[in-house]
C-alpha cells in the first residue's frame, strides 16, 4: 500500500459526460501529479500541483482540468469525454515535488467510455 | 516525441538467470532517472533510483547501470524471481523541470 489513495477504482461513462477523479496523497506529500496510461501506452504525464498550486504541465488536454486544495487532496476532471479517453488515470505523490524525492503511485482509476 | 524509450515491449528469463532491461533517452538535460515496477491492477512501485553524478547503484539484487554518453540506462535483475514477472517502467527526469517523463514499459516473465 502505498498510501496514495484514488476513487473511484473504475468508471464507465457515456461519450460528452463529464467525470471527476480524485485522489489523496501520502500524509505529508504536498506534491501531487497525474498521469494516463492507456492501452499498450506508457505512463504520459498530464499535470503536477505543488501545495495547491500548479507547477509543472504535459500532455493535458484543454477539455481536462485540475486543482490541488488546501487539504491536499486532488480531483482531475475530464469533461467531453471521447473514446479515446478511456484510460487508466493514475495520481502519485511526493514530499515537495522536487525531482530526487521518489513518487508514490496509487492503484488508478479505470475510466471506460461508451 | 518519445523522450524515454524502451525498446523491447517483452523479456523472457529463466528462473535464476540475469533480467536486463534497457531504456534510452534522447533529452541530454535529464539527470535523475527511475525504475519503476507494475502488476495487474496494481499501481507502479519504486524499485530504484540513480542520478547523473554516478553510472551505477545496486539495491540487493537490483542493479541500475547508467551510460550517459550514450543516453542509456539499464536494470540487472540477478538472480531472477518468478514473483519480478512484472512490467518494468523507467523513467527520467531534469532537475528544474518537476516532472518524469517515463516509457511505454517492458513486460518481463521469469519462467520458474
Amino acid at each position: 500500500d502505498s498510501g496514495v489513495t484514488q476513487t473511484p477504482k473504475h468508471l464507465i461513462t457515456a461519450t460528452g459526460q463529464r467525470v471527476t477523479l480524485r485522489c489523496s496523497p501520502r500524509s505529508g506529500d504536498l506534491s501531487v501529479y497525474w498521469y494516463q496510461q492507456s492501452l499498450d501506452q506508457g505512463l504520459q504525464f498530464l499535470i503536477q500541483y505543488y501545495n495547491g498550486e500548479e507547477r509543472a504541465k504535459g500532455n493535458i488536454l484543454e477539455r481536462f482540468s485540475a486543482q490541488q486544495f488546501p487539504d491536499l487532496h486532488s480531483e482531475l476532471n475530464l469533461s467531453s469525454l471521447e473514446l479515446g479517453d478511456s484510460a487508466l488515470y493514475f495520481c502519485a505523490s511526493s514530499v515537495d515535488g522536487n525531482v530526487g524525492n521518489t513518487i508514490y503511485f496509487g492503484e488508478g482509476s479505470w475510466l471506460t467510455v461508451v | 516525441d518519445q523522450q524515454v524509450k524502451q525498446n523491447s515491449p517483452s523479456l523472457s528469463v529463466q528462473e535464476g538467470r540475469i533480467s536486463i532491461l534497457n531504456c534510452d533517452y534522447t533529452n541530454s538535460m535529464f539527470d535523475y532517472f527511475l525504475w519503476y515496477k507494475k502488476y495487474p491492477a496494481e499501481g507502479p512501485t519504486f524499485l530504484i533510483s540513480i542520478s547523473s553524478i554516478k553510472d551505477k547503484n545496486e539495491d540487493g539484487r537490483f542493479t541500475v547501470f547508467l551510460n550517459k554518453s550514450a543516453k542509456h540506462l539499464s536494470l540487472h535483475i540477478v538472480p531472477s524471481q518468478p514473483g519480478d514477472s512484472a512490467v518494468y517502467f523507467c523513467a527520467a527526469s531534469a532537475f528544474g523541470t518537476y516532472k518524469y517523463i517515463f516509457g511505454t514499459g517492458t513486460r518481463l516473465k521469469v519462467l520458474a
